[in-house]
């Protein structure tokens, strides 16, 4: 079962705009990853927050994380055609020693050159 | 320092044969998750090794197996080969004891004919 989901399920913007993607998920979590995936290759890890942040920058993204409402946001600024991909939120709960990843199905961005 | 790294790159089965996929993971880590990905989906988890024992498994059924190596890589083997197993597996590696961020591979594309 997939615990994330994002949304929207798709975004087009022009190159230089802001793109906000949104995911919620249904239970508590230790910390929430984002991924990049480019054409059906492997994920590229983007930023990763943890349960007790709220939140967190790494150049031009900015994710932010409300485990009240069980949601997090990515935040790319000024965004480049080469931003064009899948991204996906990705919770990590653990059981023990023992974690794994639950993705959702991803929002694929289009920015337009 | 090299990242993940699997092979192969792609692979193309009949029905009812089986596969074995391999996985090094990067370089100090000492978990090695699997995860398969259907086309337009998110990934989603199969199992999970650390020191040479499944330690989680996902929704798959006994087809799929897996071995970790005292060196850390993995390796996924798949029997009796469905049309539905047509995927992208991705590797994914981790530290076990630490809230850090799970590194991925490129992944093998896996078409079942």
């Amino acid at each position: 079962s997939q615990q994330g989901e994002e949304d929207p399920q798709a975004l087009s913007i022009q190159e230089g705009e802001n793109a906000t993607m949104n995911c919620s998920y249904k239970t508590s979590i230790n910390n929430l990853q984002w991924y990049r995936q480019n054409s059906g290759r492997g994920l590229v890890h983007l930023i990763l927050i943890r349960s007790n942040e709220r939140e967190k920058h790494s150049g031009r993204l900015r994710v932010t994380l409300d485990t009240s409402k069980k949601s997090s946001s990515l935040l790319i600024t000024a965004s480049r055609a080469a931003d064009t991909a899948s991204y996906f939120c990705a919770t990590d709960k653990r059981s023990g020693a023992n974690s794994k990843l639950t993705f959702g199905k991803g929002i694929t961005l289009s920015v337009r050159p | 320092d090299a990242g993940v790294t699997q092979s192969p790159t792609h692979l193309i089965k009949t029905r009812g044969q089986q596969v074995t996929l391999r996985c090094s993971p990067k370089s100090g880590h000492d978990t090695v998750s699997w995860y398969q990905q259907a086309l337009g989906q998110g990934p989603q988890f199969i199992f999970q090794y650390y020191e040479e024992e499944e330690r989680q498994r996902g929704n798959f059924p006994d087809r799929f197996s897996g071995h970790q190596f005292p060196n850390y890589s993995s390796e996924l083997n798949v029997n009796a080969l469905l049309l539905g197993d047509s995927a992208l597996y991705l590797c994914a590696s981790s530290l076990r004891d630490r809230y850090t961020e799970a590194f991925f591979g490129q992944g093998t594309r896996l078409t079942v004919v």
